[in-house]
């Protein structure tokens, strides 16, 4: 099946500082998202990228499909991006399951 | 947006007995649903794909007597844990696909704890 790896684990930030996320895949992919969860679990949908690049405020996300890779950027990052960010991706059919990376937790210090 | 109701969001109950948990779409029709179970610190793992009208699909490990999935409609699948034991508490999660070739949508997860 298809491997997802997300870098880092882990990563501590000050808070106005910007980051980037990195997930690779080890196959061709029809659809990668971004999801941040929050302490209460809950998944919160970031992006639906398998290609190209999207911007939503201080979020903005970029897929290479041809070379498997997609980035999430964080910029001026505030405490409440604190959080686990898991990047998933989905390989076959039109009703395939997800398959998750093991996320990059975020702590965002004041 | 599609939405995917989850509930219970919590529940505690002994070992030995049963817990349902539902998931609804409420605003778009899910003919499959996928339940993934998440153990603290890990990461979301599929358990099994719920298909509307037809048996469930359950990845290797899963016991299917043992997570008992409906499908009886287009808007709700359940998942029931049967004889639950401690090493089953744990953060169930239940996603659709909203429309073919759309991105996919979460409920927001059942905390279970058995004791």
């Amino acid at each position: 099946g298809i491997q997802v790896e997300q870098s880092p684990p882990d990563l501590i930030l000050q808070e106005g500082a910007n980051s980037t996320l990195r997930c690779n895949f080890s196959d061709s992919v029809n659809n990668l998202q971004w999801f941040h969860q929050n302490p209460w679990g809950q998944l919160i949908n970031l992006f639906y990228i398998p290609s190209g690049t999207k911007q939503n405020g201080r979020l903005s996300a970029t897929t290479v499909a041809t070379e498997r890779y997609s980035l999430l950027y964080i910029s001026s990052s505030q405490t409440t991006d604190s959080g686990v960010y898991f990047c998933a991706v989905g390989g076959g059919g039109s009703q395939g399951n997800l398959i998750f990376g093991k996320g990059t937790k975020l702590s965002v210090k004041p | 947006g599609a939405v995917v109701s989850q509930h219970p969001s919590r529940v505690i109950c002994k070992s030995g007995t049963s817990v349902k948990i539902e998931c609804r779409s409420l605003d778009f029709q899910a003919t499959t649903m996928f339940w993934y179970r998440q153990f603290p610190k890990q990461s979301l793992m599929l358990m099994a794909t719920s298909n509307e009208g037809s048996k469930a699909t359950y990845e290797q490990g899963v016991e299917k007597d043992k997570f008992l999935i409906n499908h009886a409609s287009l808007t709700l699948s359940t998942l029931t844990v049967t004889s639950a034991h401690p090493e089953d508490s744990s953060f169930y999660i239940c996603s659709a696909r909203v429309g073919v070739g759309g991105g996919y949508t979460f409920g927001s997860g059942t905390r279970l704890t058995v004791v």
